[in-house]
């Protein structure tokens, strides 16, 4: 599976919009990209996923890049709920169940 | 329709004992893997069942150990505990496990303590 990198922590306004970025360098044509948050102590949180065009729901955006190299979730309106570690895991289709999940960005929300 | 659900919440036990925790997947989903989460080592995959066979394992001893009912309902063990198994063990479930479109839900964990 691609490995990912995202930067350790971000801190955003509350009520701006959170862009949480991930480098995907090494993606293969048949890797999606999901992302994941995890609220302290909780179970990580599915948010969205894609493989190449950007994705809408109501929790958030996904923006990938053309060259699919790197993705950004977008939160449009954040609020103090959303500070969370939040994941950015590339996933082979046809893969068995089975995430590889890295640091993450922990998303600092401030009022 | 009820998410994943895991039992105990909360767990405390002694090194040498061992210790068994339970996970009941979202209703028709018939993948279940499990995860270890640590301060030091982050998530880490345990193994992933479906169709009550282990299918995919991660670089674990053997002294963790799972299994899957005909329910899709799914135990793991481990044995001869040590101070190190101390985590938050997560459960995720999904219909079949493959196909990238096929996305994970996770339950709320089970927190382990070794004394």
């Amino acid at each position: 599976d691609a490995k990912t990198t995202q930067p350790t922590s971000m801190d955003c306004a509350e009520g701006r919009a959170a862009n949480l970025p991930c480098n995907h360098s090494t993606i293969s044509g048949n890797e999606y990209v999901y992302w994941y948050r995890q609220i302290h102590s909780q179970g990580p949180q599915y948010i969205i996923h894609g493989l190449k065009n950007n994705e809408t729901n109501e929790m958030a955006s996904l923006i990938i890049t053309e060259d699919r190299k790197s993705s950004t979730l977008i939160l449009p309106h954040a609020t103090l709920r959303d500070t969370a570690v939040y994941y950015c895991i590339v996933r082979v289709r046809g893969n068995t169940g089975k995430l590889i999940f890295g640091q993450g960005t922990t998303l600092q929300v401030k009022p | 329709k009820a998410g994943v659900t895991q039992t105990p919440r909360y767990l405390i036990k002694t090194r040498g004992q061992q210790v068994t925790l339970s996970c009941s997947p979202i209703s028709g989903h018939r993948s279940v893997s499990w995860y270890q989460q640590t301060p030091g080592q982050g998530l880490q995959f345990l193994f992933e069942y479906f169709s009550e066979t282990q299918r995919n394992k991660g670089n674990f001893p053997g002294r963790f150990s799972g299994r899957q009912f005909s329910n899709s309902r799914s135990e793991m063990n481990v044995s001869t505990l040590e101070l190190g198994d101390s985590a938050l063990y997560l459960c995720a479930s999904s219909l079949e496990g493959q196909g990238a479109w096929d996305t994970q839900y996770f339950g709320p964990g089970t927190r382990l303590t070794v004394l």
